[in-house]
């Protein structure tokens, strides 16, 4: 069954770098989501995007965040000068009728 | 603004006992409500998708329930197993939106 993959799984940077998470929805999938949980906490609805632009985004998607599809299987979130404070897992998701389907998350460690 | 919250925040049960599991959220201008597993350091699955117009969906050993006007979702699991020990999260879209408002979840330990 096709599922939703996300690279790398772990990440560590240090402070104010910038850092590209990667990821490969489901093949006939149209709409694709960003997601975060920091530890201990609830899953954050970031961003979604549809039709190679941002559908919606919550106040959480600053500037600091940016989101493209660069070809046709990928899907990337940008996060400029990172803080301690983005330390979280980063979920990508695409949906299909009205079903999301998660991919296994990238562990995201700001030092 | 949707707020979502989940009781109990753990819990912990011999193997084979029925489970409840409960759901409430603020605003019944719902889209759908989404029950998912998240395992330790891993994503999301989902288990059962209501729409605002059904009462309740049923897969295998689970069962899930809406009342809308009450603000409430059940998630009963039957014959509980050491398998079911995860974190089970509620999502609430609203009307309008394919955005799910996530509660914490419930951290559920079945031991043999």
């Amino acid at each position: 069954e096709p599922e939703v993959t996300q690279t790398p799984s772990h990440q560590v940077t240090q402070m104010g770098q910038e850092v590209i998470l990667r990821c490969v929805p489901i093949s006939n999938h149209l709409y694709f989501y960003w997601y975060r949980q920091i530890l201990g906490q609830k899953v954050e609805f970031l961003v979604s995007f549809y039709n190679n632009e941002i559908s919606e985004k919550s106040e959480i998607f600053d500037d600091q965040f940016s989101v493209e599809r660069p070809d046709g299987s990928n899907f990337t979130l940008k996060i400029r000068s990172t803080k301690l404070e983005d330390s979280a897992m980063y979920f990508c998701a695409s949906l299909r009728g009205d079903t999301q389907y998660f991919g296994p998350g990238t562990r995201l460690t700001v030092l | 603004k949707q707020e979502v919250t989940q009781i109990p925040a753990a819990l912990s049960v011999p193997e084979g006992e029925n489970l409840v599991l409960n759901c409430s959220f603020t605003d019944s201008a719902i889209y759908n409500l989404q029950w998912f597993r998240q395992d330790p350091g891993k994503g999301l699955t989902s288990l059962l998708l209501i729409q605002s117009s059904q009462r309740e969906q049923t897969s295998g050993r689970l069962n899930a329930s809406l009342d809308k006007s009450s603000g409430r979702s059940t998630l009963y699991i039957a014959a509980s197993q050491p398998g079911d020990s995860a974190t089970y999260l509620c999502a609430v879209s609203s009307r309008g939106s394919y955005i799910p408002t996530f509660g914490r979840g419930t951290s559920l330990i079945v031991h043999p």
